[in-house]
């Protein structure tokens, strides 16, 4: 069936450093792809998404890559701070399916 | 605040009793999800709602489980004859229902222990 994967599941950096976060998912029709960001005891938070007509979005400190033939999607967060140290998701969706498909999540943390 | 609302934020039952969640989606957006999250996972998709009418039911929603959408506003979830098993955060999300996929806002979610 649908399946995202999600490594690291944890991540240290220092801040001021990058951080990546790589997706695979299996779903060769998949053509959406959110980021979330989840704090403790909070919801989900979009924080950057991209579909398969693009190979990269960039917004501010954040961006995003995807490789549609490998079938591989990246999270990158430059200069990183203190408060982006949370739970990170990855999701997958194909057209007409309504449902996102989530990786197990990355927890980051940025050392001060 | 105009983000999707979910009510109550946290519910502790005993075992066998039924629970009821409550989720105010964004106004203008007119599908609504329902997902599951448990310790150390991500979301997993339970339902969806196209306006009040419920299209898409995982096999993960057992028979205990019921959700509905009267006035394609609110929805409410209701777990009867809760198990330890289902204890969880419960998350609604919503979107505008455009583009193919869309993009989904979750809110606070419920977190659910059940004793």
């Amino acid at each position: 069936g649908e399946n995202v994967e999600q490594h690291p599941s944890t991540l240290s950096v220092q801040e001021g450093d990058s951080a990546v976060i790589k997706c695979t998912y299996s779903d060769s029709a998949s053509n959406y792809f959110p980021w979330y960001k989840q704090e403790l005891g909070k919801g989900p938070q979009l924080i950057i998404d991209i579909r398969s007509n693009v190979g990269e979005k960039k917004d501010q400190r954040i961006a995003v890559t995807l490789n549609k033939t490998a079938k591989h999607f990246s999270l990158h967060i430059t200069e990183t701070q203190p408060e982006d140290s949370a739970v990170y998701f990855c999701a997958a969706s194909s057209p007409g399916t309504y449902k996102y498909i989530f990786g197990t999540g990355t927890r980051l943390k940025v050392l001060a | 605040d105009t983000g999707v609302s979910q009510n109550p934020r946290h519910k502790i039952t005993k075992r066998g009793q039924n629970v009821t969640f409550r989720c105010d989606p964004i106004s203008e957006h007119n599908r609504l999800y329902w997902y599951r999250q448990t310790l150390g996972q991500g979301p997993e998709f339970l339902t969806y709602f196209q306006n009040e009418a419920q299209l898409e039911k995982s096999r993960l929603l057992s028979d205990r489980f019921s959700a509905e959408r009267p006035k394609g506003s609110f929805s409410t979830l209701e777990i009867q004859r809760t198990e330890q098993g289902d204890s969880a955060m419960y998350l609604c999300a919503s979107s505008l229902g455009y583009p193919d996929p869309d993009t989904q806002y979750f809110g606070p979610g419920t977190r659910l222990t059940v004793l």
